[in-house]
């Protein structure tokens, strides 16, 4: 059974600093996905990496992904309030016709100024 | 960009009632799902849906759960005798064939359901 673990589970972080969420699966998968999510919303799309070594990079927020080690990490960098959300990691679950996501617990994080 | 589009946003239902949640996914995305978010806790997969047919179900999708795809565009989810623990933001989801080489799964707003 894939698991899923995301840490830290909650992060508070001061404007400009840098911090790196990270994200360990537990059976093979080539495919990982970071979603970002505001209180009460859905989950936005942020990267989708699709092989080992991938990286991806978008303002502030940096993805990458180590199938090797099943771990993927999302580095952010000079953190401003707006990053405030929370982020989850989801790997692909290879099963039926298309596969489904399993989701680790999200990482609450909260920027202050 | 496209966007998969859910209604209710909000349903209130009666313990033991019937609730259908409706979602209208990207037109040419051909994977379709449902997945469900306890107030404060991870995502759960209920269901994958292909080719007018389920392709897999969790634990969670029990009989009491169904899903259809009535006509071209819709792909309900019936929840037959609605339990409080059935209470949670219910996101559909949809996502292109497999071998694009940027599948994105992009989730709808979401249903709260609340079942007193």
């Amino acid at each position: 059974e894939l698991k899923v673990e995301q840490n830290p589970l909650f992060l508070s972080m001061q404007e400009g600093k840098n911090y790196t969420i990270y994200c360990n699966y537990s059976t093979t998968s080539d495919r990982l996905y970071w979603y970002r999510q505001d209180p009460g919303k859905s989950l936005e799309s942020l990267f989708v990496l699709l092989s080992n070594g991938a990286v991806k990079q978008e303002g502030r927020l940096m993805a990458s992904l180590d199938t090797k080690a099943r771990l993927s990490t999302l580095h952010i960098t000079a953190a401003v309030h707006d990053l405030s959300a929370t982020y989850f990691c989801a790997v692909l679950n290879y099963g039926g016709s298309q596969g489904n996501l399993i989701f680790g617990k999200g990482t609450k994080l909260s920027v202050k100024p | 960009e496209p966007e998969v589009t859910q209604t209710p946003s909000h349903q209130v239902t009666q313990m033991g009632q019937e609730v259908i949640l409706r979602c209208v996914p990207i037109s040419n995305h051909l994977y379709f799902y449902w997945y469900r978010q306890i107030l404060g806790q991870k995502v759960e997969f209920l269901v994958s849906f292909y080719n007018n047919e389920i392709s897999e179900k969790s634990e969670i999708f029990d009989d009491q759960f169904s899903v259809e795809r009535p006509d071209g565009s819709n792909f309900t989810l019936k929840i037959r005798s609605t339990k409080l623990e059935d209470s949670a933001m219910y996101f559909c989801a949809s996502s292109e064939p497999k071998a694009a080489t940027n599948e994105k799964l992009l989730f709808g707003s979401g249903t709260q359901l609340s079942v007193l």
